[in-house]
């Protein structure tokens, strides 16, 4: 089955500074990677995804990057925020498969 | 409101006393599925449910069991609890397995002592 690492496990950045989670996966039959973020004592909520098809994606200050070859993606977060500061985690999943979650990272953003 | 609702948020009982926690998504979704939410561990998938009547093991499935009776509903049974099975439970729900969103519902603590 598809195993999924994620790094660091926690990351800590002031206010302003940009963080990058990365995630690698182990099926290369995966095609969908999204990403949720939980903040504490909440549910996770997906805040990005992107398609195997697809190299990169943004949405205001998130962007996640594609990999295919070396089967791995990131979280990148540019001008961090202290309502950013959550664990984050990443998934990967191919067609009829489950997502498949990494264990987390918790990132702390200091004002 | 489209959402996944989870009853109770909190739950503590003892060691053998069966327990049911409810799960109901109102978004029409075909695959339900549960996670337990351990410190250092992520998401693990309990069960999954990839339409009425049709359910099978994720990954850490020892001590659960889950039907599928209705599409909206999809409660996880544990007939015997015991306390490694103390943790934070979600259920969520897509409307297809692997390349769609998942809806978690808000979490169920439970301790069992």
């Amino acid at each position: 089955g598809e195993n999924v690492e994620q790094h660091p496990s926690t990351l800590s950045v002031q206010e302003g500074d940009s963080a990058v989670i990365k995630c690698t996966y182990s099926d290369s039959a995966s095609n969908y990677f999204p990403w949720y973020k939980q903040e504490l004592g909440k549910r996770p909520q997906l805040i990005i995804d992107i398609r195997s098809n697809v190299g990169e994606k943004k949405d205001q200050r998130i962007a996640v990057t594609l990999n295919k070859t070396a089967k791995h993606f990131s979280l990148h977060i540019t001008e961090t925020q202290p309502e950013d500061s959550a664990v984050y985690f990443c998934a990967a999943a191919g067609g009829y498969s489950t997502l498949t979650f990494g264990k987390g990272t918790m990132l702390l953003v200091s004002p | 409101e489209a959402q996944v609702t989870q009853n109770p948020r909190y739950l503590i009982t003892v060691t053998g006393k069966k327990l049911t926690v409810t799960c109901s998504q109102n978004m029409n979704h075909e695959y339900m599925s549960w996670y337990r939410q351990d410190p250092g561990l992520g998401l693990r998938q309990i069960y999954y449910s990839m339409n009425v009547e049709v359910t099978d093991k994720g990954d850490v499935p020892e001590g659960y069991k889950v039907s599928r009776k209705e599409k909206r509903n999809f409660p996880l049974i544990l007939e015997s609890p015991s306390p490694n099975q103390t943790s934070l439970y979600f259920c969520a729900s897509s409307p297809g397995q692997g390349s769609s969103p998942l809806h978690f519902g808000n979490g169920t603590r439970l301790t069992v002592t």
